[in-house]
């Protein structure tokens, strides 16, 4: 059963770039089935899907955060990351890594999520 | 960029009687790529339904998924005492790719 967990800081300056890392488990990162995303969700609030990269490399990211982030994959430690440069306040949320089937497009699997605080 | 628009924002029901939530698109989207999802308190979402109408693995029957177009449903027949919840609809497919709904929380009246 593939299972997905995040790591990384939870407590990152202004800024500076918030950096995380999701772990694959149960299953190759490199099947050409799915779209490795992170997704996040502000205090509070409802789920903004921040980018994926798919097993090859190729990269899509939402436009209202495109500038600052950026998505990368190490097939050898079946892992993904997320790096988020100069962030503000704002940027405070839960941060999940999830995949999505490339066919249905639904987000069938998540990891637990882990809380990040922009904060000096 | 396409909206998603959930409604109600908040659903007042009793155990055992029928859930109807809403998500509304701005743009028509077909009628395959829109799935729901419930989240607890503290949980990541669970899906629930994608394809519009496909239950995903584990999910129970009461739950079902309808629309096409811009009008997309989530019913819940019977609703449990564990189905009380926040819901989310999303997208997949127009910019951004992907998109959520504003959530639409189902609490016990």
């Amino acid at each position: 059963q593939v299972q997905l967990q995040e790591s990384g800081p939870g407590l990152v300056r202004p800024t500076q770039t918030l950096s995380l890392t999701c772990t694959v488990s149960g299953g190759s990162i490199s099947s050409g089935d799915y779209y490795w995303s992170w997704i996040r969700q502000l205090p509070g609030k409802g789920l903004e899907w921040i980018g994926y990269i798919y097993h090859s490399g190729d990269t899509y990211y939402n436009p209202s955060l495109e500038s600052r982030v950026s998505i990368s994959i190490d097939t050898s430690r079946n892992q993904f990351s997320l790096k988020l440069t100069s962030v503000p306040a704002a940027d405070t949320a839960v941060y999940f890594c999830a995949r999505a089937h490339y066919n249905t497009g639904a987000f069938d699997i998540w990891g637990q999520g882990t809380m990040v605080t922009v904060s000096s | 960029e396409i909206v998603l628009t959930q409604s109600p924002g908040t659903l007042s029901l009793s155990p055992g009687e029928r859930a109807t939530l809403s998500c509304r698109t701005s743009q028509n989207i077909g009628s395959t790529f829109l799935a729901w999802y419930q989240q607890k308190p503290g949980q990541a979402p669970t899906l629930l339904i994608y394809g519009v109408s496909s239950r995903a693995s584990g999910i129970p029957d009461r739950f079902s998924g309808s629309g096409s177009g811009t009008d997309f449903t989530l019913t819940i027949s019977r609703l449990e005492p564990e189905d009380f919840a926040v819901y989310y609809c999303q997208q997949y497919g127009f910019s951004p790719m992907f998109s959520f709904g504003q959530g639409t929380k189902l609490e016990i009246k």
